[in-house]
């Protein structure tokens, strides 16, 4: 059974760079099959996309987040990678990972979330 | 990009009523949508994908309709678990937008 698991920090510091980790059991990141992503929601919010990327499907980002935002994974390890930077108090969020069905993704599995919360 | 609008914001009904949840998008997604349940303090579950069809487990008594730009979820005869937030998403063009949910409440 695919199961996805988020860790990380859960406080950091304005301008410092947020970086998650989500731990994939039960399935592979490296299949073609799917894409994985990263989807947050601010409390009391809604869901905002925030990027996905697939094993030869490319990687994609929000707009709204490009220039800040990167993604990457470790298949051997069957994890994948997200890193925020230059963050402020408006990236405090539950944070999720999830697998999603191509073309364009939607989301069939998704982590518990990881909660993280930006300040001094 | 593809903005996505729900109506109402919130529903208030009964259990044993039927919900009819709304979604617009912007323009045209062909029947590339999708609709999630989230419960309080749990992450989003996924219920109807490419427009109507349910995904694994979901009850029958969720379905989905619409194509083009008008999208319906119905849940038919709510279950006490069935209350909570309900977004779509539409999975057309990147980036693949959620909507702004809509509470279905006690």
């Amino acid at each position: 059974q695919l199961q996805l698991e988020e860790s990380g920090p859960r406080l950091v510091k304005p301008s410092e760079t947020l970086s998650l980790i989500c731990d994939v059991s039960g399935g592979s990141i490296s299949s073609s099959a799917y894409f994985w992503g990263w989807i947050r929601q601010p409390p009391g919010k809604g869901l905002e996309w925030m990027g996905s990327f697939s094993h030869r499907g490319g990687t994609f980002f929000s707009p709204s987040l490009k220039s800040r935002l990167t993604i990457s994974s470790d298949m051997s390890k069957n994890q994948f990678y997200l890193d925020l930077n230059s963050v402020s108090a408006a990236d405090s969020a539950m944070y999720y990972c999830a697998r999603g069905r191509p073309v364009v993704p939607f989301f069939d599995h998704w982590g518990q979330g990881t909660l993280v919360t930006v300040s001094s | 990009e593809i903005v996505l609008t729900q109506s109402p914001a919130t529903l208030s009904l009964s259990p044993g009523e039927s919900a009819t949840l709304s979604c617009r998008a912007g323009q045209s997604v062909g029947t590339s949508l999708a609709w999630y349940q989230q419960r309080p303090g749990r992450a989003p579950r996924l219920l109807i994908y490419d427009a109507s069809n349910r995904a694994t487990g979901i009850p029958a008594r969720f379905s989905g309709s619409g194509s083009g730009a008008d999208f319906t979820l119905t849940i038919s005869s709510l279950e006490p678990e069935d209350f909570g937030l309900y977004y779509c998403q539409h999975c057309s063009t990147w980036p693949p937008n959620f909507g702004p949910g809509t509470t279905v409440e006690i």
